[in-house]
């Protein structure tokens, strides 16, 4: 069956230039996270959507960065002016209320030189 | 406040051994535990979850895990560890008393499984 994606799988950018990342959660899940993995790291979060209620937007790291999701589907994830610390692996994933476990995408990987 | 904790960024075991991997938390309530694993360059897989019930949960793949509320631990365990058992570990929390639906991640724990 179809799983979380993501795309694009890895993105190589240019310090300075905006991202956008994209999250299709699994088809009738109403939650979706946004993690960040920095190599060698645990998960820092970053964003949570449930259903049409506001995003918890507490893991931010600055205004650089915001996501958007339009009902229960597909999410972007922005990143602005980006910086060498940007790079990292970005997850996505999405639950069910009446399962608390998360399914997680396979990440984009952000590269900024 | 939630919080977990792995105290081992990695654990080395000979294929056939058990195994255990690590993992504490902290809540106020009474907590949602859950064990995931990453395999190299991919995404997190759930491996098992801890709600409510009885204290030893079974998984995927043959794992599982104790949940022992003196001790606040969560510990993962295998009987008979297998090389293909060889990745990431990651202990999760989830304390519904706050009404979060956030869960906090460990560090994680490397596993690795020699031949």
């Amino acid at each position: 069956g179809a799983g979380v994606s993501q795309s694009p799988s890895n993105k190589v950018t240019e310090k300075g230039k905006d991202v956008e990342l994209r999250c299709d959660p699994i088809s009738g899940h109403t939650a979706l996270y946004w993690y960040r993995q920095r190599l060698g790291q645990g998960l820092e979060f970053l964003i949570y959507f449930q259903g049409n209620s506001a995003p918890d937007k507490s893991g931010l790291p600055s205004d650089r960065f915001s996501a958007e999701r339009t009902g229960e589907s597909v999410s972007t994830l922005t990143i602005q002016r980006t910086q060498q610390e940007d790079s990292a692996v970005y997850l996505c994933a999405s639950s069910s209320r009446l399962n608390n476990e998360q399914f997680f995408g396979p990440g984009t990987r952000l590269t900024v030189l | 406040a939630q919080s977990v904790a792995q105290p081992e960024d990695q654990v080395n075991v000979a294929e056939g051994n058990p195994l255990t991997v690590k993992c504490t938390y902290s809540v106020s309530g009474n907590p949602y535990l859950f064990w995931y694993v990453q395999y190299p360059n991919r995404g997190l897989q759930f491996l098992l979850k801890y709600i409510t019930g009885d204290n030893l949960v079974k998984g995927s793949y043959g794992f599982e895990a104790e949940f022992n509320k003196s001790q606040t631990s969560f510990h993962l365990k295998k009987p008979s560890a297998l090389v293909s058992d060889s990745a990431l570990y990651f202990c999760a929390v989830r304390d519904p008393t706050g009404g979060s639906y956030i869960p906090t991640f460990g560090r994680g724990t490397s596993l690795i499984v020699h031949p």
